[in-house]
């Protein structure tokens, strides 16, 4: 069974630019949740998608947003790119709400120059 | 984030027990879980304990819970080499539609 699976591995931008991440969750799986991990913040929570909704989201702007397709993958958009948004963006997906475990892609690893 | 704290490193020799510390803030939190990132991986569960739990125990892994205190620690026994990785607590609960809260991890450095 695949796993959950992120596209592209790196990207490289410049300020100003936008970005898109992409991912495909678990076979079965519905829901879909980002999250960022910058050097020495550990990971924090962007968005969550179930069913092609967003059903939560973590405290960064606007410019950051998504979707989820009906097929359940996912993309991650970041426009405006400002050099802090370099970080490994990570998505995991889960059966519905994330009650034990989620699976974890290898993530998408964005410079912003 | 701010939900879950947990100290940066841990250096620990071959054959030691690792003890990894975690403290939260929400009383409510229901599931508090162990996840570990190797270089250049993604984040795979190691175990997770349900709030009405004080300990579990999977082979080298044991996770207490102290819910007064809300503490949670993760204890490798007989660490090896390959345990050398990012260890990072997280939270979840009815409240916050049981999303993931992630600790900042705890970078584990196994020597020889």
């Amino acid at each position: 069974e695949a796993g959950v699976t992120q596209s592209p591995t790196h990207l490289i931008k410049t300020r100003g630019q936008q970005a898109t991440l992409r991912c495909s969750p678990i076979s079965g799986h519905t829901s879909v949740y980002w999250y960022q991990q910058a050097l020495g913040l550990g990971l924090q929570f962007l968005l969550w998608y179930d069913e092609g909704e967003e059903r939560n989201r973590g405290n960064f702007p606007p410019r950051f947003s998504g979707r989820q397709f009906p097929n359940y993958s996912s993309e991650l958009n970041v426009n405006a790119l400002e050099l802090e948004d370099s970080a490994l963006y990570l998505c995991a997906s889960s059966l519905g709400l994330a009650i034990g475990e989620l699976f974890f892609g290898e993530g998408s690893r964005l410079t912003v120059l | 984030g701010e939900d879950v704290e947990q100290s940066l490193f841990l250096s620990v020799r071959e054959g030691d027990s690792s003890v990894i510390n975690c403290t939260y803030t929400d009383s409510s939190s229901t599931y508090l879980y162990w996840y570990k990132q190797e270089p250049g991986a993604g984040l795979q569960l190691l175990t997770y304990i349900f709030s009405n739990m004080d300990m579990k125990q999977d082979q080298r892994l044991t996770v207490l819970l102290n819910k007064k205190d809300k503490h949670l620690s993760l204890r490798i026994a007989d660490t090896q080499t390959g345990d050398s990785a990012i260890y990072f607590c997280a939270e979840s609960r009815e409240s916050n539609d049981y999303k993931l809260s992630f600790g900042a991890g705890t970078t584990v450095t196994v020597r020889a």
